[in-house]
């Protein structure tokens, strides 16, 4: 099992570019999430799909687009990058307890320029 | 907001003693968790507590949980250089999102 797996882990752009980040989990889990993380800071919830099909926009989703391709794949898209939209985004899943516990993949490092 | 709040923001210890970090939150709870992130990785699950339960273990941790003052607490025993880390709460609202603060960032001294 690789649990949760993020590509690419770095990526730098010009602002204007875009660009998507790929997840993908091998648990079977029904619900996947994108955050990202400043310095300093705690996670912040971009987007979020609680099942295949089904996507929700979470704290912080200006800027971002997201597609729940299947079940195992949740993509990131950035269709105009901002400096302020550098970060490390993380992508997570959890599975079908009600407990919510999550698995979080290794990141992607974005800096824009 | 409903995310946790962890305190303190930075600890400091030597190797062998234990760390002690808190958790405060707003509202009632389904069950609060617990992770782990090393520096430049992913969050890492360290250990679940229900809102119905009042203490757990794992290893060398324990985690507290007291509903009526909306508050838990994480502790490491024998602290050991591989806990250098930032631990972050997670309380669960019900609705399914993890929703996280700052984090503490625990420092082991060697």
């Amino acid at each position: 099992n690789a649990g949760v797996t993020q590509t690419p882990k770095f990526q730098v752009l010009k602002t204007g570019q875009s660009m998507t980040l790929q997840c993908a989990q091998d648990m079977n889990h029904n619900s996947m999430y994108w955050y990202r993380q400043d310095p300093g800071m705690g996670l912040r919830l971009i987007y979020y799909s609680a099942s295949e099909g089904t996507t929700d926009k979470g704290e912080v989703p200006n800027g971002y687009n997201v597609s729940r391709l299947n079940k195992r794949e949740f993509s990131l898209r950035l269709e105009s990058a901002a400096p302020s939209q550098t970060s490390v985004y993380f992508c997570a899943s959890s599975g079908l307890s009600k407990s919510y516990e999550q698995y979080f993949g290794p990141g992607t490092r974005l800096t824009v320029t | 907001s409903q995310q946790g709040e962890e305190d303190p923001q930075a600890l400091s210890i030597q190797e062998g003693e234990n760390a002690t970090m808190n958790c405060s939150y707003k509202t009632s709870i389904n069950n609060l968790q617990w992770y782990r992130q090393n520096s430049g990785r992913g969050l890492v699950h360290l250990i679940l507590i229900r809102s119905n339960e009042r203490e757990k273990h794992s290893g060398r941790l324990r985690v507290t949980l007291d509903t009526s003052k909306k508050s838990s607490s994480l502790l490491i025993t024998a602290s050991r250089a591989a806990d250098t880390a930032s631990y972050f709460c997670a309380p669960v609202f019900g609705n399914e999102k993890l929703t996280f603060g700052t984090g503490t960032r625990l420092t082991i001294i060697p």
